[in-house]
């Protein structure tokens, strides 16, 4: 299957300062990838699509100025939890699309994951 | 509103048995499911996946069997494996609205005892 790199796999931050996460498709070119997060004990909960060239398109109740998502090219999509605050740790996943819009095929890839922790 | 639903939170099987994990939506627009594995602090691994248009597929030792009219899907294991222990999430996606969203379940926890 496709590979999906994300980076790093765990960051520790004071309460204030910004995070950023990294989304790599290594062996094919993604024109969108999802961010998600996730709870303990909880099921994936998409935060928002990131289009290459693009903005992004975010779920009702995530705030875009908080998270900030950039998609500068066909395998890089980041993520940038700005001011981050204790209730924003959390297990944040990206994925990307390995599939053609137009088919019904739709396989995302996943990374391993980003374990936020902000003190 | 919950439109992917795994009913059970866990399931726990004896190895070289059939572990079978269940799975219910509630939109008749999806046409495209799958199946991921995941382990703890890591993210999700695609198993094996369905189009609507098929009511089996099959790859090793995983079967997805897809019932329409019931609007439910299933992952079979056989032979279940140690290994295959770790959370499973069903997840189902609708090709008309072009927006490569998957909505996801729950997941089930399955254990497989050696």
């Amino acid at each position: 299957g496709a590979v999906v790199s994300q980076h790093p796999s765990w960051v520790i931050c004071k309460s204030g300062t910004s995070v950023k996460i990294e989304c790599r498709s290594l062996d094919f070119q993604a024109t969108t990838m999802f961010w998600y997060r996730q709870f303990p004990k909880q099921s994936l909960m998409l935060m928002a699509t990131s289009n290459e060239g693009s903005k992004a398109t975010y779920e009702q109740g995530v705030e875009k100025d908080k998270f900030l998502i950039n998609h500068a090219s066909l395998t890089l999509s980041t993520l940038t939890v700005t001011s981050a605050h204790p209730e924003d740790s959390s297990f944040y996943i990206c994925s990307a699309r390995d599939s053609p819009f137009g088919t019904v095929k739709n396989i995302q890839y996943f990374g391993a994951g980003t374990r936020l922790s902000v003190l | 509103d919950q439109q992917v639903k795994q009913n059970s939170p866990s399931l726990s099987v004896q190895e070289g048995r059939i572990s079978i994990l269940n799975c219910d939506y509630t939109n008749s627009m999806f046409d495209y499911f799958l199946w991921y594995k995941k382990y703890p602090a890591e993210g999700p691994t695609f198993l094996i996946s369905i189009s609507s248009i098929k009511d089996k597929n099959e790859d090793g030792r995983f079967t997805v069997f897809l019932n329409k009219s019931a609007k439910h899907l299933s992952l079979h294991i056989v032979p279940s494996q140690p290994g295959d222990s770790a959370v499973y999430f069903c997840a189902a996606s609708e090709g008309s609205s072009n927006t490569g969203k998957l909505i996801f379940g729950q997941g089930t926890t399955l254990q497989v005892k050696p």
